[in-house]
C-alpha cells in the first residue's frame, strides 16, 4: 500500500538539543510539506518542497530546517532556536491539482 | 496566509443526528477542502469542492460552497459514534505550492 511514513510517533528532547524527524512517501509524488499543529489549533506551515533540491519556507519557518535530497524523503529538523518546539508535527504529500496525503505525525515533547 | 474559521468550534449530537459545520475563508479559492482527523492520527481528505462549484456529495457528506459569502458548509447525515472528529477546512487559492491554508477546525463528538 502507498502511504507516508512519519518516525517515531514519539520523541523526546532536551531544550537546547536538535531533533530531526523523519519523513518518507512511496505515492511518487512530488510535492512534500510539514506542518506544525498545537492543541486546538490549526495547521501551520512550516516548509514546503516542490521538487528535489529545492524547499521553500512556509508560515513559520524560523527555527526549523529541511533537505530533500531524495523525491522519497523530506526530514525535518527543529532546532535549539525553536523556542517552542513542543508539538504534533504532520508531513503530507500531493501530486498536482490534487489533495495532500498526511502521515501519521510525530508527536515531539521537549523539556 | 491567514486561517479561515470553521464554525462552532465543537460540536456534540446524538447518534443518528445530522451534524453541520461551516467555513468561512479569506481568499479567492481555486479549492476547498474538507478533512477529518482523528485523535492523534494524521489528516484524511473527504471532499474537494471547486470555486464553480456549489455542492457536492459524497456518501453521508454533503458540500456546500458560497462564494459570494466566502463560506462553506459540511453536513454529515446520520451521524455514527466512528464519525467522532476534527473536521478542518483548508482553502487553496492557486497559483503556489505552499499548500493550503487550514482554519481550526470543529470538534464533532456523537454520543451513542
Amino acid at each position: 500500500d502507498g502511504g507516508i511514513t512519519q518516525s517515531p510517533k514519539y520523541l523526546f528532547r532536551k531544550e537546547g538539543q536538535n531533533v530531526t524527524l523523519s519523513c518518507e512517501q512511496n505515492l511518487n509524488h512530488d510535492a512534500m510539506y510539514w506542518y506544525r499543529q498545537d492543541p486546538g489549533q490549526g495547521l501551520r506551515l512550516i516548509y514546503y518542497s516542490q521538487i528535489v533540491n529545492d524547499f521553500q519556507k512556509g508560515d513559520i519557518a524560523e527555527g526549523y530546517s529541511v533537505s530533500r535530497e531524495k523525491k522519497e524523503s523530506f526530514p525535518l529538523t527543529v532546532t535549539s532556536a525553536q523556542k517552542n518546539p513542543t508539538a504534533f508535527y504532520l508531513c503530507a504529500s500531493r501530486t498536482v491539482n490534487s489533495p495532500l496525503h498526511f502521515g501519521n505525525g510525530t508527536r515531539l515533547t521537549v523539556t | 496566509s491567514q486561517q479561515g474559521e470553521e464554525d462552532p468550534q465543537a460540536l456534540s449530537i446524538q447518534e443518528g443526528e445530522n451534524a453541520t459545520m461551516n467555513c468561512s475563508y479569506k481568499t479567492s479559492i481555486n479549492n476547498l477542502q474538507w478533512y477529518r482527523q482523528n485523535s492523534g492520527r494524521g489528516l484524511v481528505h473527504l471532499i474537494l469542492i471547486r470555486s464553480n462549484e456549489r455542492e457536492k456529495h459524497s456518501g453521508r457528506l454533503r458540500v456546500t460552497l458560497d462564494t459570494s459569502k466566502k463560506s462553506s458548509s459540511l453536513l454529515i447525515t446520520a451521524s455514527r459514534a466512528a464519525d467522532t472528529a476534527s473536521y478542518f477546512c483548508a482553502e487553496y487559492s492557486g497559483g503556489g505550492a505552499d499548500g493550503l491554508t487550514f482554519g481550526k477546525g470543529t470538534h464533532l463528538i456523537i454520543q451513542p
